[in-house]
């Protein structure tokens, strides 16, 4: 069983500044079938990247993933005021599947 | 709109029962594979339940296998999660979520999420 293990647990930041969030797999991620999503207080998580790097429709460019194995990184180049929010990932490669406890970003 | 409203949930004791419902709007239902997922501050966010888009396949986590039946009503848009047996663990936010592939793929990474109903189980 593939545990997540994402950091750091809150960062700080302001708008215009970049954003690096790590996720740390306990073991290789099969195929890097990976994700990563947003999730605003009250509001339904948003899907914004697959397949490690794939961003989803509608999501800015401004947003990138990247890594492999078990090592990956979830980028936001200039953050925007909408921006600040909850970030987990999710491995989906085996079985069960496995996500990261999540990285508050925070103003 | 593309959305799913979550309904349901609230406060049940132990041994007690609970059905959540997501009603679904915007999007070609019936060819959706749909998840329920919950997440809890301790153990995260966890998958329960699958259903696919016929209702020919559906997957339980062991955590709730035997306790808890997936369905949906493709005519009425609709998808459910009856709850029975309930434990002070099952205590968690209930999602109701879309699997982004479509008919008889399953991607198992999910592109549409309900903003989730409280379910609190205590005496």
């Amino acid at each position: 069983e593939i545990v997540l293990t994402q950091s750091p647990g809150t960062l700080s930041l302001s708008p215009g500044e970049r954003a690096t969030l790590s996720c740390r797999a306990s073991q290789p991620v099969n195929s890097n079938w990976f994700a990563w999503y947003q999730h605003k207080r009250g509001q339904a998580p948003r899907l914004l990247i697959h397949g490690v790097s794939t961003r989803a429709t509608g999501i800015p460019d401004r947003f990138s993933g990247s890594g492999s194995g078990t090592d990956f990184t979830l980028t936001i180049s200039r953050l925007e005021p909408e921006d600040f929010a909850v970030y987990f990932c999710q491995q989906y490669g085996s079985s069960p599947l496995a996500f990261g406890g999540g990285t508050k970003v925070e103003l | 709109e593309v959305q799913l409203v979550q309904s349901g949930g609230g406060l049940v004791q132990p041994g007690g029962s609970l059905t959540l419902s997501c009603a679904a709007s915007g999007f070609a239902f019936s060819d959706s594979n749909m998840n329920w997922l919950r997440q809890t501050p301790g153990r995260g966010l966890e998958w329960i339940s699958y259903i696919s888009y016929d209702s020919g396949t559906i997957f339980y986590a062991d955590s709730v296998k035997g306790r808890f039946a997936i369905s949906r009503n493709n005519g009425k848009k609709s998808l459910s999660l009856q709850m029975n047996d309930l434990r002070d663990d099952d205590s968690a936010v209930y999602y109701c979520v879309r699997d982004k592939a479509l008919g008889p793929e399953t991607y198992w990474f999910f592109d549409l999420w309900g903003r989730g109903t409280l379910v609190t189980v205590s005496s």
